[in-house]
Protein backbone atom coordinates (compact mmCIF):
# COMPACT_ATOMS: atom_id res chain seq x y z
CA UNK A 1 0.00 0.00 0.00
CA UNK A 2 1.22 3.91 -0.64
CA UNK A 3 2.69 4.87 2.24
CA UNK A 4 3.81 8.69 0.75
CA UNK A 5 1.62 10.69 -1.07
CA UNK A 6 3.59 14.25 -2.67
CA UNK A 7 1.50 16.91 -3.35
CA UNK A 8 1.29 18.82 -5.04
CA UNK A 9 1.25 16.37 -8.64
CA UNK A 10 3.29 19.16 -10.65
CA UNK A 11 4.57 22.58 -9.83
CA UNK A 12 5.86 25.19 -12.28
CA UNK A 13 7.73 28.14 -10.97
CA UNK A 14 10.62 30.76 -12.17
CA UNK A 15 14.11 30.31 -11.69
CA UNK A 16 15.31 32.08 -8.30
CA UNK A 17 11.86 31.12 -6.67
CA UNK A 18 11.51 29.14 -4.01
CA UNK A 19 9.62 25.62 -4.64
CA UNK A 20 8.03 23.41 -1.88
CA UNK A 21 6.98 20.22 -1.94
CA UNK A 22 5.25 17.82 0.83
CA UNK A 23 4.44 14.41 1.44
CA UNK A 24 2.01 12.94 3.55
CA UNK A 25 2.13 9.41 5.12
CA UNK A 26 0.32 7.06 7.38
CA UNK A 27 1.48 5.16 9.93
CA UNK A 28 4.64 5.65 12.05
CA UNK A 29 8.12 5.63 10.68
CA UNK A 30 11.76 5.31 11.20
CA UNK A 31 12.87 7.91 8.78
CA UNK A 32 12.03 9.87 5.96
CA UNK A 33 13.66 10.05 2.75
CA UNK A 34 13.92 12.56 -0.21
CA UNK A 35 15.22 11.30 -3.83
CA UNK A 36 15.06 13.27 -7.32
CA UNK A 37 14.89 12.26 -10.41
CA UNK A 38 15.78 13.11 -13.87
CA UNK A 39 13.71 12.62 -16.75
CA UNK A 40 13.90 8.97 -17.82
CA UNK A 41 17.09 8.17 -15.23
CA UNK A 42 17.62 6.46 -11.63
CA UNK A 43 16.71 7.97 -8.63
CA UNK A 44 19.32 10.20 -6.42
CA UNK A 45 19.16 9.96 -3.08
CA UNK A 46 19.21 13.59 -1.55
CA UNK A 47 18.36 13.76 1.85
CA UNK A 48 16.91 11.45 5.15
CA UNK A 49 15.34 12.82 8.51
CA UNK A 50 14.92 10.36 10.94
CA UNK A 51 11.85 10.60 13.52
CA UNK A 52 13.25 12.31 15.84
CA UNK A 53 14.20 14.80 13.77
CA UNK A 54 12.50 18.16 13.32
CA UNK A 55 14.60 19.76 10.49
CA UNK A 56 17.47 19.03 8.13
CA UNK A 57 19.42 21.32 5.43
CA UNK A 58 21.40 20.13 2.94
CA UNK A 59 23.10 23.30 0.63
CA UNK A 60 19.53 24.46 -0.84
CA UNK A 61 17.39 21.86 0.26
CA UNK A 62 15.57 22.23 3.46
CA UNK A 63 13.53 19.34 4.99
CA UNK A 64 10.88 19.53 8.09
CA UNK A 65 9.28 16.25 9.65
CA UNK A 66 6.29 16.58 11.72
CA UNK A 67 5.21 13.24 13.32
CA UNK A 68 2.29 14.20 14.80
CA UNK A 69 0.84 15.54 11.37
CA UNK A 70 2.84 12.77 9.40
CA UNK A 71 3.96 14.87 7.58
CA UNK A 72 7.26 16.25 5.43
CA UNK A 73 8.44 19.45 3.28
CA UNK A 74 11.20 20.13 1.28
CA UNK A 75 12.12 23.68 0.36
CA UNK A 76 14.15 24.02 -2.48
CA UNK A 77 15.75 27.62 -2.22
CA UNK A 78 16.40 29.78 -4.94
CA UNK A 79 15.88 27.26 -8.22
CA UNK A 80 17.47 26.45 -10.57
CA UNK A 81 16.51 25.40 -14.22
CA UNK A 82 19.01 22.13 -13.60
CA UNK A 83 16.80 21.65 -10.52
CA UNK A 84 13.92 20.71 -13.10
CA UNK A 85 12.96 17.15 -12.00
CA UNK A 86 10.69 14.66 -10.45
CA UNK A 87 10.81 14.39 -6.51
CA UNK A 88 10.02 11.87 -4.26
CA UNK A 89 9.68 10.91 -0.88
CA UNK A 90 10.16 7.77 0.48
CA UNK A 91 9.37 6.41 4.23
CA UNK A 92 10.99 3.64 6.29
CA UNK A 93 7.50 2.40 8.35
CA UNK A 94 7.85 1.44 12.06
CA UNK A 95 8.32 -1.82 12.78
CA UNK A 96 7.60 -3.65 9.46
CA UNK A 97 9.41 -5.35 7.42
CA UNK A 98 12.12 -2.66 6.57
CA UNK A 99 10.87 -2.22 3.13
CA UNK A 100 11.07 1.66 1.94
CA UNK A 101 7.69 2.62 0.59
CA UNK A 102 8.19 5.66 -2.70
CA UNK A 103 5.21 7.91 -2.94
CA UNK A 104 4.17 9.00 -6.24
CA UNK A 105 6.19 12.24 -6.66
CA UNK A 106 5.88 15.94 -7.62
CA UNK A 107 7.44 16.72 -10.97
CA UNK A 108 8.76 19.93 -10.43
CA UNK A 109 9.36 22.34 -13.46
CA UNK A 110 11.71 25.65 -12.96
CA UNK A 111 11.46 28.02 -16.15
CA UNK A 112 14.45 29.86 -17.11
CA UNK B 1 31.02 6.54 -5.42
CA UNK B 2 28.73 4.17 -5.11
CA UNK B 3 27.95 2.54 -8.83
CA UNK B 4 25.03 0.68 -9.90
CA UNK B 5 24.98 -0.59 -13.29
CA UNK B 6 22.32 -2.08 -15.27
CA UNK B 7 22.51 -4.18 -18.61
CA UNK B 8 20.72 -2.16 -20.81
CA UNK B 9 18.70 1.29 -21.14
CA UNK B 10 16.49 0.44 -23.34
CA UNK B 11 15.29 -3.22 -24.18
CA UNK B 12 12.43 -4.46 -26.51
CA UNK B 13 11.07 -7.89 -26.69
CA UNK B 14 8.27 -10.08 -27.60
CA UNK B 15 5.27 -11.11 -25.80
CA UNK B 16 6.28 -14.88 -24.25
CA UNK B 17 10.26 -14.22 -24.34
CA UNK B 18 12.12 -14.68 -21.34
CA UNK B 19 14.28 -11.67 -20.47
CA UNK B 20 17.05 -10.87 -17.99
CA UNK B 21 17.69 -7.80 -16.52
CA UNK B 22 20.49 -7.57 -14.78
CA UNK B 23 21.96 -5.38 -12.12
CA UNK B 24 25.37 -4.68 -10.74
CA UNK B 25 26.59 -2.62 -7.68
CA UNK B 26 30.77 -2.12 -6.83
CA UNK B 27 30.20 -1.27 -3.28
CA UNK B 28 29.89 -4.51 -1.47
CA UNK B 29 26.36 -3.81 -0.95
CA UNK B 30 24.22 -6.51 0.95
CA UNK B 31 21.04 -5.44 0.15
CA UNK B 32 19.45 -5.17 -3.54
CA UNK B 33 16.40 -4.46 -4.74
CA UNK B 34 14.56 -4.51 -7.93
CA UNK B 35 11.75 -1.85 -8.77
CA UNK B 36 9.39 -0.84 -11.39
CA UNK B 37 7.74 2.58 -12.22
CA UNK B 38 4.94 3.24 -14.01
CA UNK B 39 3.24 6.78 -14.74
CA UNK B 40 0.74 7.61 -11.62
CA UNK B 41 1.93 4.70 -9.71
CA UNK B 42 4.94 5.88 -8.72
CA UNK B 43 8.05 3.33 -7.52
CA UNK B 44 6.88 -0.63 -6.58
CA UNK B 45 9.17 -3.02 -5.25
CA UNK B 46 8.89 -6.61 -6.93
CA UNK B 47 11.95 -8.41 -4.99
CA UNK B 48 14.60 -7.79 -2.79
CA UNK B 49 17.65 -9.61 -1.34
CA UNK B 50 19.20 -9.18 1.94
CA UNK B 51 22.36 -11.71 1.18
CA UNK B 52 23.94 -13.94 -1.92
CA UNK B 53 21.17 -16.87 -2.67
CA UNK B 54 18.26 -14.91 -0.69
CA UNK B 55 14.91 -13.45 -1.75
CA UNK B 56 12.30 -12.10 -1.24
CA UNK B 57 9.40 -10.81 -2.54
CA UNK B 58 7.88 -7.62 -2.65
CA UNK B 59 4.53 -5.74 -3.31
CA UNK B 60 4.64 -7.50 -6.86
CA UNK B 61 6.25 -10.13 -7.67
CA UNK B 62 3.76 -12.02 -9.78
CA UNK B 63 5.52 -12.89 -13.35
CA UNK B 64 8.79 -11.82 -11.92
CA UNK B 65 11.51 -13.92 -10.49
CA UNK B 66 15.39 -12.95 -9.43
CA UNK B 67 18.14 -14.75 -9.17
CA UNK B 68 21.63 -13.35 -6.83
CA UNK B 69 24.42 -15.91 -7.07
CA UNK B 70 27.06 -13.37 -6.21
CA UNK B 71 26.73 -10.44 -4.09
CA UNK B 72 27.36 -8.00 -6.73
CA UNK B 73 24.81 -9.05 -9.05
CA UNK B 74 21.07 -9.11 -8.82
CA UNK B 75 19.01 -10.44 -11.62
CA UNK B 76 15.53 -10.28 -12.61
CA UNK B 77 13.81 -12.66 -14.72
CA UNK B 78 10.30 -12.61 -16.60
CA UNK B 79 9.40 -15.58 -17.08
CA UNK B 80 7.27 -14.96 -20.21
CA UNK B 81 6.99 -11.29 -20.91
CA UNK B 82 3.90 -10.27 -21.50
CA UNK B 83 2.56 -6.33 -22.63
CA UNK B 84 1.88 -5.57 -18.76
CA UNK B 85 5.12 -5.55 -17.86
CA UNK B 86 5.86 -2.90 -20.10
CA UNK B 87 7.85 -0.45 -17.58
CA UNK B 88 10.75 1.34 -16.36
CA UNK B 89 12.77 -1.16 -14.02
CA UNK B 90 14.75 0.39 -11.72
CA UNK B 91 17.39 -1.46 -9.36
CA UNK B 92 18.84 -0.14 -5.91
CA UNK B 93 21.41 -1.55 -3.49
CA UNK B 94 22.43 -0.52 0.38
CA UNK B 95 24.96 -0.94 2.29
CA UNK B 96 24.87 -3.78 5.33
CA UNK B 97 23.70 -2.65 8.45
CA UNK B 98 20.90 -0.23 7.70
CA UNK B 99 19.03 -1.82 4.73
CA UNK B 100 16.99 1.10 4.51
CA UNK B 101 19.18 3.78 4.45
CA UNK B 102 20.64 5.49 1.67
CA UNK B 103 19.56 3.57 -1.74
CA UNK B 104 21.88 3.64 -4.66
CA UNK B 105 19.71 3.42 -7.93
CA UNK B 106 20.60 2.36 -11.56
CA UNK B 107 19.90 4.45 -14.68
CA UNK B 108 16.90 2.33 -15.22
CA UNK B 109 15.98 -0.15 -18.22
CA UNK B 110 12.93 1.11 -20.02
CA UNK B 111 11.28 -2.38 -21.10
CA UNK B 112 8.93 -2.45 -23.66
CA UNK B 113 7.05 -5.90 -24.67
CA UNK B 114 5.25 -5.90 -27.84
Amino acid sequence: SQQGEEDPQALSIQEGENATMNCSYKTSINNLQWYRQNSGRGLVHLILIRSNEREKHSGRLRVTLDTSKKSSSLLITASRAADTASYFCATLPRGGSEKLVFGKGTKLTVNP
Amino acid sequence: DVKVTQSSRYLVKRTGEKVFLECVQDMDHENMFWYRQDPGLGLRLIYFSYDVKMKEKGDIPEGYSVSREKKERFSLILESASTNQTSMYLCASTGSGHPQETQYFGPGTRLLVL
